[in-house]
Formats: structure tokens, C-alpha cells, sequence
């Protein structure tokens, strides 16, 4: 199995900041990456796929980078609604692993 | 829109199994796959498998085999996750996911919690 190892697992930061979550991958994943966000008591929002593929209607403050085995979600300037945890998610072989998460809290 | 709606919140003792619906509307149904996720309390997220409505064809996580049947109704546009021999750390939130992308989720049902204890 292709584990994911997702840091941190926490981030403390304020409005207007810039992040960075970082998954590392067991091995080669061929950029079959894909971030999601979720919000208590809610089911994931998908952001990204592919590594660097913004969905429909995403902001575009949230991008996606990487290649091989290691792979990035930055959000630019952040906003109220961006705290939340995030979860990597690869898709390149069953089963699909998702990283530990990251929970984003307001500094 | 794609929309994904499950059965209500489960209590099941040790032992027994819990069958879970979701209901798919929006979208031609077999053309999707519909994957199974799941989230213990406090936890990260955990795929347990697929089901190609199409063929009916599935695919499981190694942990849940032998445990786990999924299942799909194309003439009610249904998918089934049945989980048997339920134990304590059973206990989470199960999602049905699906989307264009096959192995990603772009759709998410609401979430069915199961609670497990005697």
C-alpha cells in the first residue's frame, strides 16, 4: 500500500496569511493527488486533483503543486471560511490512502 | 445536480452487521463509480472500496474483506454498503462518494453514523 504522510498536523494562522500543507508519499504517485477540505460536522469538499487541478467554483487563492512523491496545497491569503482541516488524498493504486489531515486554526 | 443522500443514523450491538443506502440522483448512475469512506469520531478519513453500478464489480480495502458487501439497485438508482460482524471501532461516520473522476470524490453523501456498542 502507498501510505500518505501529511504535516502538520496542525496550523495556526491569521487572516490575510499564506500556507502550506505538504503530502509526502511511500513512493511515486504520478501526480494522482487530490485535496479535499472539511469542515465540522460536514461530509469533504474536493479542491484539487491531479495535484494542481482547481475544481469548478474554487477559489482561486487555493493551488496545488508537486511531482513524484511529494506534493503541496498552498492557500494564499487566507479567509474566515478557509479554516477548516484539510486531507490529501492519493488515487494512484487501491487503496486510495488519505493523509492524517491538517487541522487550520484561527491564530 | 448530483445529489447523494443516505439512510439515517444506526445503533447496532458487537457482532451485528449494519447495511447502509445511498441514493443517487443527477447523473446517469452507472456511469460512476460509488466509493465508500469512512470516519471514526475525532479521526481521518478511510476508504473501504468501490462499486461499479455498471457491472456491479467492486473493489475493497484489504482491512474490510471477508466483512464488507457493497451492492447497487440501478432500477432505484441505490447503492448498498453492508458491514458485518461490527465491532466497537466500527463506530464512525460512513460516507458514499462519487464523481467523474473515478478515483476521486468530487460528490459526498451526507454521512450515515453507525455507533457500535452493547
Amino acid at each position: 500500500d502507498i501510505q500518505m504522510t501529511q504535516s502538520p498536523s496542525s496550523l495556526s494562522a491569521s487572516v490575510g496569511d499564506g500556507v502550506t500543507i505538504t503530502c509526502r508519499a511511500s513512493q511515486g504517485i504520478s501526480n494522482s493527488l487530490a485535496w479535499y477540505q472539511q469542515k465540522s460536522g460536514k461530509a469533504p469538499k474536493l479542491l484539487l486533483h491531479a495535484a494542481s487541478r482547481l475544481e469548478s467554483g474554487v477559489p482561486s487563492r487555493f493551488s496545488g503543486s508537486g511531482s513524484g512523491t511529494v506534493y503541496t496545497l498552498t492557500i494564499s491569503s487566507l479567509q474566515p471560511e478557509d479554516f477548516a482541516t484539510y486531507y490529501c488524498q492519493h488515487y494512484y493504486s487501491t487503496p486510495y490512502i488519505f493523509g492524517q489531515g491538517t487541522k487550520l486554526e484561527i491564530k | 445536480q448530483v445529489q447523494l443522500v443516505q439512510s439515517g443514523a444506526e445503533v447496532k450491538k458487537p457482532g451485528a452487521s449494519v447495511k447502509v443506502s445511498c441514493k443517487a440522483s443527477g447523473y446517469i448512475f452507472t456511469g460512476f463509480y460509488i466509493h465508500w469512506v469512512r470516519q471514526a469520531p475525532g479521526q481521518g478519513l478511510e476508504w473501504m472500496g468501490w462499486i461499479n453500478p455498471n457491472t456491479g464489480g467492486t473493489n475493497f480495502a484489504q482491512k474490510f474483506q471477508g466483512r464488507v458487501t457493497m451492492a447497487s439497485d440501478t432500477s432505484i438508482t441505490t447503492a448498498y454498503m453492508e458491514l458485518s460482524s461490527l465491532r466497537s471501532d466500527d463506530t464512525a461516520v460512513y460516507y458514499c462518494a462519487t464523481g467523474p473522476g473515478y478515483n476521486y470524490f468530487d460528490y459526498w453523501g451526507q454521512g450515515t453514523l453507525v455507533t457500535v456498542s452493547s
